[in-house]
């Protein structure tokens, strides 16, 4: 049961242009919402996350927003650059009864930026 | 440079053997994750410390076990090891539970 999808593997963009990576989740207990950008042979890293009580987060180029009515989030990267080509996943977080939380990564999309 | 280390960087090894995996996390940092990727494939969550206490479970396999010990370090244990094993394994260490994590470079596992 993959509750945090990515449903495009890949998307194309010209430099300069916006990119648009989206990500839809199932379960509405998830309160907390990060995006990751992963090189290859590196592990991923942190880039912006937002909390289910705002719905735009901004951060430079990059924006995520919320939509917890539909239960998606995308993350805006304008303009693109060709260094902003990775594979790019979303994760969805939030808290047990036990204590422990759940964090969910989405299986990523990777985001090619043509020169 | 994330400050989390794994080593080793890479393993090669043969069906049925035993490997340890280690990772160091941030300074400061108690909470350590092990994650195991495959082929291109998403994430997927094996296992989660907090300060030495296993906290959550994901899709591990009972071949496979992990500790994490005072000094706050962790190794992840894979035995009876079979080909489908072979993958990247990653591990990620945070201040707080669901804060953004942050990742080593890897141990990629390659069982032949």
């Amino acid at each position: 049961d993959q509750q945090v999808k990515q449903n495009s593997p890949s998307l194309s963009v010209q430099e300069g242009r916006i990119s648009i990576l989206n990500c839809d989740y199932t379960n509405s207990m998830f309160d907390y919402f990060l995006w990751y950008k992963k090189y290859p042979a590196e592990g991923p890293t942190f880039l912006i996350s937002i909390s289910s009580i705002k719905d735009k987060n901004e951060d430079g180029r990059f924006t995520v927003f919320l939509n917890k009515s539909a239960k998606h989030l995308s993350l805006h990267i304008v303009p693109s650059q060709p260094g902003d080509s990775a594979v790019y996943f979303c994760a969805a977080t939030f808290s047990e009864n036990s204590g422990t939380y759940k964090y969910i990564f989405g299986t990523g999309t990777r985001l090619k930026v043509l020169a | 440079d994330s400050g989390v280390t794994q080593t080793p960087k890479h393993l090669i090894t043969a069906t049925g053997q035993r490997v340890t995996l280690r990772c160091s996390p941030r300074s400061g940092d108690l909470s350590v994750y092990w994650y195991q990727q495959s082929l291109d494939q998403g994430l997927q969550f094996l296992i989660q410390y907090y300060n030495g206490e296993e906290r959550a479970k994901g899709n591990i396999l009972e071949r496979f076990s992990a500790q994490q010990f005072p000094d706050l370090h962790s190794e992840l244990n894979l035995s009876s090891l079979e080909l489908g094993d072979s993958a990247l394994y990653f591990c990620a260490s945070s201040v707080v539970p669901q804060g953004e994590q942050y990742f080593g470079p890897g141990t990629r596992l390659t069982v032949t």
